[in-house]
């Protein structure tokens, strides 16, 4: 079956770097989104990633490993503005969006 | 960037009434448009993929019957709630990849907020 594993919940503080992880098993991969939620909103896209590396966008980084079907979204310099749920989603041979349950994160000041 | 427009934000009904949700996608053609349902604390679930111009896909479990698809045009799908239930009371979001982008981003409309009493 196809899977998407994220925590729950992660707690950081304000200026801080923090790092949500994210596992993925689908039929085919045709890339990894990250997904930024606000409560009571739609998601706003993050990153893509298809190849394996780091892909950089100032303050937000995604990692993709394809043989060990694995990503992370690193934040840096926390705001507290960042204190949203973050959704890990795998793209499938299809081309569906396969979701994670999402990670709530909380920043303290 | 891609917009996507949903209308109503947000609506509250009566047990057994019909309501209908617009998604339109506002500066570029969508062929297909997702419509996903969000309860809260809870990620999004795909309930069925609408194609402009044949009959919608959907997931196991959703029924056709009571969330009527129309992909009328290639900016807009319509989802209608027929009977609803206070089970039925959700967070409605639709989204739109955009063609003709590597990686066919999806574009997410603002959400729909369904109570029905």
């Amino acid at each position: 079956g196809q899977n998407i594993d994220q925590p729950t919940e992660m707690t950081a503080t304000e200026g801080a770097i923090v790092q949500i992880n994210c596992t993925y098993q689908t039929s085919g991969f045709n890339g990894l989104f990250w997904y930024q939620q606000h409560a009571g909103e739609a998601p706003t896209f993050l990153s893509y990633n298809v190849l394996d590396g780091l892909e950089e966008k100032g303050r937000f980084s995604s990692f993709l490993s394809r043989s060990k079907g694995y990503s992370y979204l690193l934040l840096k310099e926390l705001q507290m503005k960042d204190s949203a749920s973050y959704l890990c989603a795998a793209m499938d041979s299809n081309y569906q969006l396969i979701w994670g349950a999402g990670t709530k994160l909380i920043i303290k000041p | 960037g891609a917009v996507v427009s949903q209308h109503p934000s947000w609506v509250i009904c009566k047990s057994g009434t019909s309501v209908k949700i617009e998604c339109r996608s506002l500066d570029f053609q969508a062929t297909t448009m997702f419509w996903y349902r969000q309860f809260p604390k809870q990620s999004l679930m795909l309930m069925a993929t609408s194609n402009e111009g044949s009959k919608a896909t959907y997931e196991q479990g959703v029924e056709k019957d009571k969330f009527l698809i129309n992909h009328a045009s290639l900016t807009l799908s319509t989802l209608t709630v027929t009977s609803a239930h206070p089970e039925d009371s959700s967070f409605y979001i639709c989204s739109a990849p955009l063609a003709g982008v590597s990686y066919n981003e999806q574009f997410f409309g603002p959400g729909t907020r369904l109570t029905v009493l």
